[in-house]
């Protein structure tokens, strides 16, 4: 079926490294794609988007990368900071369809 | 412009009651969105608003929810003869029509537990 998923539920990195989250999707008509970031009691926050027609966009400390051919993308965040800690989901869109989610990543990030 | 407001932000009712949120988006922003997410799980699309205009409902929005954005402004969810499996967090997001519809500005949420 159509769905929106990710490879891992947790990820815990050392402050400072860098974090990199994946997530999958099976719908070959979607051409939008954004990463958000969810902390605890908060909204989505948008961090980053990409369209079908990119491979890679770089924001400050983030980058995704959208790989079409395996229908994946990644968020990468460089230099991880407590602050990054949070919920991060990728979405996506198809052309006059609203943003589907997929479960979400949880990132620790440790002291 | 303090981004999207919600209201309540924490609501506790009994099995049967009735709920209404409240939802103000940006002021320039055309498009409203409900989305309903439930703990550990993304957020899932119920339905959304241009303008005054219902466009879309998902089949998870049951004959006991309706939505209503009257004068294209602020935006109203009902919940009738609320279920314990309506507990989760409603969030409100809006976006302008044209470039950057899909960039979606959400509210904290109104976080509904049912007793």
């Amino acid at each position: 079926g159509e769905s929106v998923g990710l490879h891992l539920p947790t990820l815990s990195v050392q402050e400072g490294d860098n974090s990199i989250i994946n997530c999958a999707y099976s719908n070959s008509a979607s051409d939008y794609f954004i990463w958000y970031k969810q902390e605890s009691g908060k909204g989505p926050q948008f961090i980053i988007d990409i369209r079908s027609n990119m491979d890679k966009r770089q924001g400050q400390r983030v980058t995704v990368l959208l790989n079409k051919t395996v229908k994946h993308l990644s968020l990468q965040i460089a230099a991880t900071q407590p602050g990054d800690s949070a919920v991060y989901f990728c979405a996506e869109s198809r052309p006059n369809t609203p943003l589907v989610f997929g479960k979400g990543t949880r990132l620790s990030v440790i002291a | 412009d303090t981004g999207v407001s919600q209201d309540p932000r924490h609501k506790i009712t009994k099995r049967g009651q009735n709920v209404t949120f409240r939802c103000d988006p940006i002021s320039e922003h055309n498009r409203l969105y409900w989305y309903r997410q439930t703990l550990g799980q993304g957020p899932e699309f119920l339905t959304y608003f241009q303008n005054e205009a219902q466009l879309e409902k998902s089949r998870l929005l049951s004959d006991r929810f309706s939505a209503e954005r009257p004068k294209g402004s602020f935006s109203t969810l009902e919940i009738q003869r609320t279920e314990q499996g309506d507990s989760a967090m409603y969030l409100c997001a809006s976006s302008p029509a044209g470039a950057g519809a899909n960039v979606l500005t959400f509210g904290a949420g109104s976080r509904l537990t049912v007793l």
